[in-house]
């Protein structure tokens, strides 16, 4: 998980409530994102950021909002207008270094319940 | 709508045969593309990646075939052992910002 905290691993929250997972590098990456994985499939990117300051909405943007203040730290809300939370969050990294290599390096995820 | 796509949602193998895990993708200006394994309850890690320019890289016990004509990717591994048990994906880079997931394959290791 090299560099990428993401608390808490597991939370629960009661509907109608917002909620903030946390994401913090030390990687020193410009660019980072936010995805939902569902059981059984693939990752749906929520939003991203490639500087301090900015950010865009990835496919499924509805219900969530972030912030990128810091470098190190790119959290996401998950807002009460979000119709199905229960899911599985990465958050990811990657070198903004143009011209270099692509990967992305992902936290260990934080398992949202919300009943 | 364009996307990236796994032939098969689950592959079971014996322990010590090769495993090809496929993948189709459908945008043909993609320049990257990438396969990474999830274990249960974990983030994805990166395994290995390939350029548009390249047919075939290997790395330790894994190799990414890249066959633009038809525009299909595998991952092979050789000798697969109990702990290659995950959820493997492909993913292709669409710029240098964005990378799309495809669905997912797992792989059972039987002993």
């Amino acid at each position: 998980d090299g560099g990428i905290t993401q608390s808490p691993k597991y939370l629960f929250r009661k509907e109608g409530q917002n909620v903030t997972l946390s994401c913090e590098q030390n990687l020193n990456h410009d660019a980072m994102y936010w995805y939902r994985q569902d059981p059984g499939q693939g990752l749906r990117l929520i939003y991203y950021s490639q500087i301090v300051n900015d950010f865009q909405k990835g496919d499924i943007a509805e219900g969530y909002s972030v912030s990128r203040e810091k470098k190190e730290s790119f959290p996401l809300t998950v807002t009460s207008a979000q119709k199905n939370p229960t899911a599985f969050y990465l958050c990811a990294t990657k070198t903004g270094t143009s011209g270099g290599t692509y990967e992305q390096y992902f936290g260990p995820g934080t398992r949202l319940t919300v009943t | 709508g364009e996307s990236v796509g796994l032939h098969l949602p689950t592959l079971s193998v014996q322990e010590g045969d090769n495993s090809i895990i496929n993948c189709a993708y459908s945008n043909s200006a993609s320049d990257y593309f990438i396969w990474y394994k999830q274990e249960s309850g974990k983030g994805p890690q990166f395994i290995i990646d390939i350029r548009s320019n390249m047919d075939k890289r290997q790395g330790q016990r894994v190799t990414v075939l890249l066959n633009k004509t038809v525009k299909h990717l595998s991952l092979q591994i050789a000798a697969t052992q109990p702990g290659d048990s995950a959820v493997y994906f492909c993913a292709e880079n669409r710029g240098s910002f964005k990378t799309i997931f495809g669905a997912g394959t797992r792989l059972f290791v039987k002993a």
